[in-house]
């Protein structure tokens, strides 16, 4: 069965530190990942998209994906405390159109 | 202003008794999804539907019965609930492509059964 996992399960870091964050996908036919941000009691809601290897920027955020080991990561740099919350990687197999989730990542960012 | 409206945001149920989780987006996506998440497990895939017909089906028990009487309604009907049935249902819904590809969440409804 297609799994998604995620390391660690829980991350402390300081204001203004770096959080990174791992997901690797067991399905060798994932042809795109999602990391979504689920804060405590809301939705998840997608924070970033990677389809092609490499990297991807968007403010304080960046993702990797490398495609041969269907691992891609998260970093987050001058974490704020508004930036804990829950992380979820996703992966979809666009054979059998499934979303699949990871268990997350709960990240707690201190004053 | 919410896309996809899940009804109610909240339900308290008895054990054994019967409810239906409502969900309607906005989105002009054709495919929509349920999906559960309690405390015990992670974000866990219900169902999937294209065009109103059923794609997957990742639950193992026939007392989950989505229906879709409309296009963009995915409603999910429980019966016999169990005290385990406790959990967050979210409906979610995607416009299959190259671009723009991703998952919608609608707010959830959140069941206690007890």
């Amino acid at each position: 069965q297609q799994k998604v996992q995620q390391s660690p399960e829980s991350l402390i870091v300081p204001e203004g530190g770096m959080a990174s964050l791992n997901c690797t996908s067991s399905d060798r036919n994932v042809d795109y990942f999602w990391w979504y941000r689920q804060h405590s009691g809301k939705s998840p809601k997608m924070l970033m998209s990677i389809f092609s290897n490499g990297e991807k920027e968007e403010g304080r955020f960046t993702v990797h994906l490398n495609k041969a080991s269907l691992h891609t990561s998260l970093h987050i740099r001058d974490s704020q405390p508004s930036d804990s919350a829950l992380y979820l990687c996703a992966a979809l197999n666009t054979g059998n159109y499934k979303y699949v989730f990871g268990a997350g990542t709960r990240l707690k960012v201190i004053a | 202003d919410p896309k996809i409206i899940q009804k109610p945001k909240y339900l308290v149920a008895v054990t054994g008794s019967e409810k239906i989780l409502i969900c309607e987006q906005y989105l002009g996506h054709n495919a929509m999804y349920w999906y559960r998440q309690s405390a015990k497990k992670p974000l866990e895939f219900m169902f999937s539907y294209s065009y109103q017909k059923l794609m997957d089906n990742q639950t193992a028990s026939s007392r989950f019965q989505p229906q879709s009487s409309k296009k963009n309604h995915l409603d999910l009907q429980i019966t016999a609930l169990k005290p385990d049935d406790s959990a967050t249902y979210f409906c979610a819904s995607s416009q299959p492509g190259p671009s723009n590809e991703r998952l919608f969440f609608g707010h959830g409804t959140k069941l206690s059964v007890l």
